[in-house]
């Protein structure tokens, strides 16, 4: 089984609608992250956590919304979604900041 | 947090030859790390190299880092085309974050 597993894995959405992504993980990291990612770009960090009462935002948290429900689980949420937020989304975990380790992404199509 | 800048954008070669792609960075740093993005999946890590360090290998890869010239390259040797993806560097300054540049897209041709 995978360590980091993200659902759903594609989503198509309409403007507006509210949508969560959610992320597992196997690993027992503390530290949790979510990024998007553009075509032909970097990632960016919306939003992070270091353990189930920390939660931090990244370069691009407006729009978004987390809840780290438990240790294990991190989910992003799309208040209002619009078209601009299309991307790529993953998760990741890391134990100390150094190494993060990726899901396998979430791509979200918002028309 | 600071951004890796990746060169070049994109590589082109032939299965069995070496890739090398460089990062350069601008700030001190504790390690960088190099990551691997398969087409529309999630990055995979593939090594790091601490400050005090200058050369490190893992396999067909090796590591290089010149913490005076605030840079960092990437050779793959032997290339196959298992190896055609994005690889993004990812400067580390002891705190949480990784910023992402845009990475190196490598094409390797059979």
């Amino acid at each position: 089984d995978a360590d980091v597993t993200q659902t759903p894995r594609n989503r198509i959405t309409k403007t507006g609608k509210r949508i969560m992504l959610e992320c597992s993980q196997t690993k027992g990291h503390d530290r949790m992250y979510w990024y998007r990612q553009d075509p032909g770009l970097g990632l960016r960090l919306i939003y992070y956590s270091f353990d189930v009462k920390d939660i931090n935002k990244g370069e691009i948290s407006d729009g978004y919304s987390v809840s780290r429900q438990a240790q294990a689980k991190f989910s992003l949420s799309l208040e209002s979604a619009i078209p601009n937020q299309t991307a790529l989304y993953f998760c990741a975990t890391s134990e100390r900041g150094d190494t993060q380790y990726f899901g396998p992404g979430t791509r979200l199509t918002v028309l | 947090s600071q951004q890796g800048e990746e060169d070049p954008q994109a590589l082109s070669i032939q299965e069995g030859e070496n890739a090398t792609m460089n990062c350069s960075y601008k700030t001190s740093i504790n390690n960088l790390q190099w990551y691997r993005q398969n087409s529309g999946r999630g990055l995979v890590h593939l090594i790091l190299i601490r400050s005090n360090e200058r050369e490190k290998h893992s396999g067909r890869l090796r590591v290089t880092l010149d913490t005076s010239k605030k840079s960092s390259s990437l050779l793959i040797t032997a290339s196959r085309a298992a190896d055609t993806a994005s690889y993004f560097c990812a400067p580390g300054a002891g705190s949480y974050q990784l910023t992402f540049g845009k990475g190196t897209k490598l094409s390797v041709i059979p």
